[in-house]
């Protein structure tokens, strides 16, 4: 079975960059799909924000794009997201998830920016 | 503002047959397949169906999925308790070269 296990503070300040790491298990992300990033502010609906292939190719939301990064590291068999410049607006659940039909979901990580 | 459209809300009674719409444009439902996901207070979301009407392992068939044109359906029949959530749809954008989702839609079993 496919896990997945988003990690990193909870807390962030404005203008600072958020960071998040998603472990997978269950399946080597050198075998295929893409994989990536889906946030949820609270209350509010469902927002793609970017995916990533093993290789490296990667797609990211325009609305986002000049804020986001995201690698991989298939060594340790996960990804990560970078996205900088925070604002209240970037307050959400940021989950990691199996990218294409997004069949498998990490069980989300609330981030919150604040001073 | 979300790139696809679903009501905000739906409601049926119990053993009822509901449908909830997502609407879209020729860049992504009119030209990609479809997903629907179901979300449970406080969880993440469930793939419920896939490529328009295709149940992944493990979801009752009592949920279906259409699509035409540039709108999909999430039909669900002989509706449970259990089955009170919120239900997205998603699909690829070309335009956008993006994933797109719906604003979600909050379905209540009375």
């Amino acid at each position: 079975q496919v896990q997945l296990q988003e990690s990193g503070p909870g807390l962030v300040k404005p203008s600072e960059t958020l960071s998040l790491l998603c472990a997978v298990s269950g399946y080597s992300i050198s075998s295929g799909y893409y994989w990536g990033w889906i946030r949820q502010p609270p209350g509010k609906g469902l927002e793609w924000i970017g995916s990533i292939y093993h290789s490296g190719r990667t797609y990211h939301n325009l609305s986002l794009k000049s804020r986001v990064t995201i690698s991989v590291d298939t060594s340790k068999n996960q990804f990560s997201l970078n996205l900088s410049s925070v604002t209240a607006a970037d307050t959400a659940v940021y989950y990691c998830s199996r990218s294409g039909n997004w069949d498998f979901w990490g069980q989300g990580t609330l981030v919150t920016v604040s001073s | 503002q979300s790139v696809l459209t679903q009501a905000p809300s739906a409601s049926g009674t119990p053993g009822q047959r509901v449908t909830i719409s997502c609407s879209g444009s020729s860049s992504n439902i009119g030209r990609n397949a479809v997903n629907w996901y179901q979300q449970l207070p406080g969880t993440a979301p469930k793939l419920l169906i896939y490529s328009n009407n295709q149940r992944p392992s493990g979801v009752p068939d009592r949920f279906s999925g259409s699509k035409s044109g540039t709108s999909a359906s999430l039909a669900i029949s002989g509706l449970q308790s259990e089955d009170e959530a919120d239900y997205y749809c998603a699909a690829w954008d070309g335009s956008l070269d993006g994933w797109v989702f719906g604003g979600g839609t909050k379905l209540t079993v009375l």
